[in-house]
Parts: structure tokens; C-alpha cells; sequence
């Protein structure tokens, strides 16, 4: 199926790292992507990881990419209370020109004060 | 650069109604997709135009349609509108279509049916 798997909450301090997972389905998806969406607002592009990629950091972003598992992670390090937002890991999948993305159930990230 | 417009941003609607909502891409961009967002089905992929020309679809009903002008500005339709239909409609610009091609979102139409 297209079933992008996300775990639903996630609760840190402001100050420490926080991890956000996500498992994906086709092994033939060429890029992955992290999206941000804030209270009443689209959706932000964070960063995005080419599938033949492992690792790739992005000021205090760092996405992990383990292929093998299909899973794709997002590490933010030194959390702050403007991170709090719900995040969507996305799948582009091959087969033609397209910008269809497949996106994950999302994962709502609060950060404590 | 002005970002991606939606039109209009809050919608409520009857059953049976139909609607249309605007979306105007990055001006330059020439692809438009739209998602529709739910708390129970998340973000689903609805149809990609470029170049006035429908190019993907989704798993949904003859009910959703769209178009693109040649502007690159994109309407989309729901006809007979059902109370499932109310989510919040996101549309996403990019410069064309290609394997890697950052998307634009606008900030959504947030449609309710009553």
C-alpha cells in the first residue's frame, strides 16, 4: 500500500534534540522530504534527502536515511518553542515527471519551556 | 516574490452544494498540485496540472475536478458536496515537473460542510 507510517507525538524540553521517525514503503522513492506545518498555515519544506544519500544536516537539522529499513529520521537539535509543529515526512516516487508526494501520517511535536 | 494565494481561506458549505477554490502559483511556476487534508485520512494527493494539462490524479471521486488556465493559475471543483468533503484544501506550486522540484504551499482553504 502507500502507507507512510509517522508516530503521532512527540513531547521534548526546549534545549534537548529531538528525533522524529518515519517508515516509508517503496524502496524506489528518489527523494524524501521533511515538511513543518504551524498552526492554520500550508506546509514549510524543511529539507529534503536524495535516496542514494545516507545522512544530510541542515544548520540543526540532520536527516538520517536507512534504506535497507525504509526508514527515514529527522534530528533537531537544540529544540525550541517555535519548533512546536506538526511534521510530515513525504515520499516522491519514480515512474515519470511527476511532483506527487505521498506523505506520512504526521507527527505533532511539542516542546515544553 | 509574492508565495502562493488561496481563495478563499474559510468556506462553509450545505450538502449537496458545489464549490470552486482559486489557487495562484508563484508567479513563473508553471505545475500546480492539489492535496486535501483530513484528521482522519491526512494528506491525500488529488491532481497535478502543468501547462493546463492534468498530468496525475488521485483516488478520488468523479466529483473533484480541476483545471489550470494558461495563466498557470488552478481551480479546483467538488460537486454535490458530501459532509466527508470538509478538510483543509492545500495547493503546492513548483517551476515545472521534474524528479526533484521544490513545492510551494499556500496556506489552504479551510472548507466545513454543514
Amino acid at each position: 500500500g502507500e502507507d507512510v507510517e509517522q508516530s503521532l507525538f512527540l513531547s521534548v524540553r526546549e534545549g534537548d534534540s529531538s528525533v522524529i521517525n518515519c517508515t516509508y514503503t517503496d524502496s524506489s522513492s528518489t527523494y524524501l522530504y521533511w515538511y513543518k506545518q504551524e498552526p492554520g498555515a500550508g506546509l514549510q519544506l524543511l529539507t529534503y534527502i536524495f535516496s542514494n544519500m545516507d545522512m544530510k544536516q541542515d544548520q540543526r537539522l540532520t536527516v538520517l536515511l536507512n534504506k535497507k529499513d525504509k526508514h527515514l529520521s529527522l534530528r533537531i537539535a537544540d529544540t525550541q518553542t517555535g519548533d512546536s509543529a506538526i511534521y510530515f515526512c513525504a515520499e516522491s516516487r519514480h515512474g515519470g515527471a511527476t511532483n506527487k508526494l505521498i506523505f506520512g501520517t504526521g507527527t505533532l511535536l511539542a516542546v515544553q519551556p | 516574490k509574492a508565495g502562493v494565494t488561496q481563495t478563499p481561506r474559510y468556506l462553509i458549505k450545505t450538502r449537496g452544494q458545489q464549490v470552486t477554490l482559486s489557487c495562484s502559483p508563484i508567479s513563473g511556476h508553471r505545475s500546480v498540485s492539489w492535496y486535501q487534508q483530513t484528521p482522519g485520512q491526512g494528506l491525500q494527493f488529488l491532481f497535478e496540472y502543468f501547462s493546463e494539462t492534468q498530468r496525475n490524479k488521485g483516488n478520488f471521486p468523479g466529483r473533484f475536478s480541476g483545471r489550470q488556465f494558461s495563466n498557470s493559475r488552478s481551480e479546483m471543483n467538488v460537486s454535490t458536496l458530501e459532509l466527508g468533503d470538509s478538510a483543509l484544501y492545500l495547493c503546492a506550486s513548483s517551476p515545472g515537473l521534474a524528479v526533484y522540484n521544490e513545492q510551494f504551499f499556500g496556506p489552504g482553504t479551510r472548507l466545513t460542510v454543514l
